[in-house]
């Protein structure tokens, strides 16, 4: 597609109820990032792919998060045992392997931990 | 500690009246600046990169500039439509590339 596609857009969920969020990235685009975006805050990140390898992963805030990337294009983030906390916006982004002309952000999926 | 800090957190202006958005950073060695503009609902919007003391980049009503301590993003003239946050984010060097770290935005309206 011509942008970074993620789904769903709005997510409610109970406290301790698994969640999977996806990110559909630019075609070709090889480098794929994750970022969380909580009220108040600035962009926090997540986890960096290249490929289908994550080289970085080291924002993940707890072993309850997890993500993967399929066939160097899909990725899924996994929220386990979801908490209140991670109620916030996830985006995802995805650029060229240079990333020197910033990266392209889908529109995010809003997470509401009830 | 590398911080990025942006000021204002939010800022008014009346349509023609110019300004400037600040953001500072403290790092161990900068890659690169980078400019973002979000409106509400959606991702940040790539605007410029700036990789030395001295540039400037510009793009419609919007010019960035860089020292080795601070980035502003001038607004000429803003238009209605100029209303959203702006996001500043740098590389570091010796971080996983393009991974960025984000100040926390200025929030800007602009109105009739």
């Amino acid at each position: 597609g011509a942008g970074v596609s993620q789904s769903p857009s709005n997510k409610v969920t109970e406290k301790g109820k698994d969640v999977e969020l996806r990110c559909d990235p630019i075609s070709g685009h090889t480098a794929l990032y994750w970022y969380r975006q909580s009220l108040g805050q600035g962009l926090e990140f997540l986890i960096y792919f290249q490929g289908n390898s994550a080289p970085d992963k080291s924002g993940l805030p707890s072993d309850r998060f997890s993500a993967e990337r399929t066939g160097g294009s899909v990725s899924t983030l996994t929220i386990q045992r979801t908490q209140q906390e991670d109620s916030a916006v996830y985006l995802c982004a995805s650029s060229t392997d240079t990333a020197n002309y910033g990266y392209t952000f889908g529109s995010g999926t809003r997470l509401t931990v009830v | 500690e590398d911080q990025v800090t942006q000021s204002p957190e939010a800022l008014r202006l009346q349509e023609g009246e110019s300004s400037s958005l600040n953001c500072s950073y403290t790092v161990s060695g900068l890659r690169g600046l980078f400019w973002y503009r979000q409106d509400p609902g959606k991702g940040p919007e790539f605007l410029f990169t700036l990789y030395s003391a001295g540039e400037e980049k510009e793009k419609e009503r919007l010019k960035a500039t860089l020292t080795k301590k601070e980035s502003f993003l001038h607004i000429t003239a803003p238009k209605p439509e100029d209303s959203a946050t702006y996001l500043c984010a740098v590389q570091i060097r010796g971080s996983t590339l393009g991974r960025l770290y984000f100040g926390r935005g200025t929030q800007l309206t602009v109105w009739p």
